[in-house]
């Protein structure tokens, strides 16, 4: 079956420790989107990838990284730096369907940072 | 700029009464791309639907309906006879079409609650 794949679905971790939080595609999508929902915020965007070995800085990339070193795998690792990590993490893939890109989204890790 | 809004934050429905969630969009573009999203409790964003700005005609997909008015900038989602499995929170989207990627601005989303 193709889709996306996060683990853990749940993660803890203290306050002052790094955290990658892992997504993985077997789609062949070239596109791959980590996003980071609060309630009653919708989905804000941390980082994008088009293409292996390039990504971009989304609205709220301050505090987080990413690599892309395989079309497959898309990491994303939550810093120290980033002052209110708790929060619902989901990863994307697109593909271009028609005229436009389709957005398939992974089941999401929820990250609690004490 | 680019913005999508969603009125309501919160609707309860009893079973088998029809529901309209509201969706309002900004964009200066003329070519531009509308989506809703359900997210279930488990969490996972299942696509629902995508329109593109020349397309202007309503939708309807079993109890599903969508209508979209490019004259009021709204692009609403009606569920006929909900049913407690309707219960998630519904995301509208935008995005433009000019980009090679799809950065894709979504709304607060509103949550639905299905009530037996």
């Amino acid at each position: 079956d193709g889709g996306i794949t996060q683990s853990p679905k749940y993660l803890f971790r203290k306050e002052g420790q790094n955290v990658t939080l892992s997504c993985e595609q077997n789609l062949n999508h070239d596109a791959m989107y980590w996003y980071r929902q609060d309630p009653g915020q919708g989905l804000r965007l941390i980082y994008y990838s088009q293409i292996v070995n390039d990504f971009q800085k989304g609205d709220i990339a301050e505090g987080y990284s990413v690599s892309r070193e395989k079309k497959e795998s898309f990491p994303l690792t939550v810093t120290s730096a980033q002052k209110n990590p708790t929060a619902f993490y989901l990863c994307a893939s697109s593909t271009f369907k028609g005229q436009s890109y389709e957005q398939y989204f992974g089941p999401g890790t929820r990250l609690t940072v004490t | 700029a680019q913005k999508v809004t969603q009125a309501q934050t919160e609707i309860s429905v009893v079973e088998k009464e029809d529901v309209t969630l509201d969706c309002v969009y900004e964009t200066r573009d003329t070519t531009y791309y509308l989506f809703w999203y359900k997210q279930p409790p488990s969490g996972e964003l299942v696509f629902l639907i995508r329109r593109n700005s020349f397309d202007e005609q309503n939708e309807i997909s079993g109890r599903y309906s969508w209508n979209f008015q490019k004259s009021t900038s709204s692009f609403n989602f009606t569920i006929t006879a909900s049913q407690v499995v309707d219960s998630a929170v519904y995301f509208c989207a935008l995005s433009e079409a000019e980009t090679s990627y799809d950065k894709v601005i979504f709304g607060p989303g509103t949550s639905l609650s299905v009530i037996p």
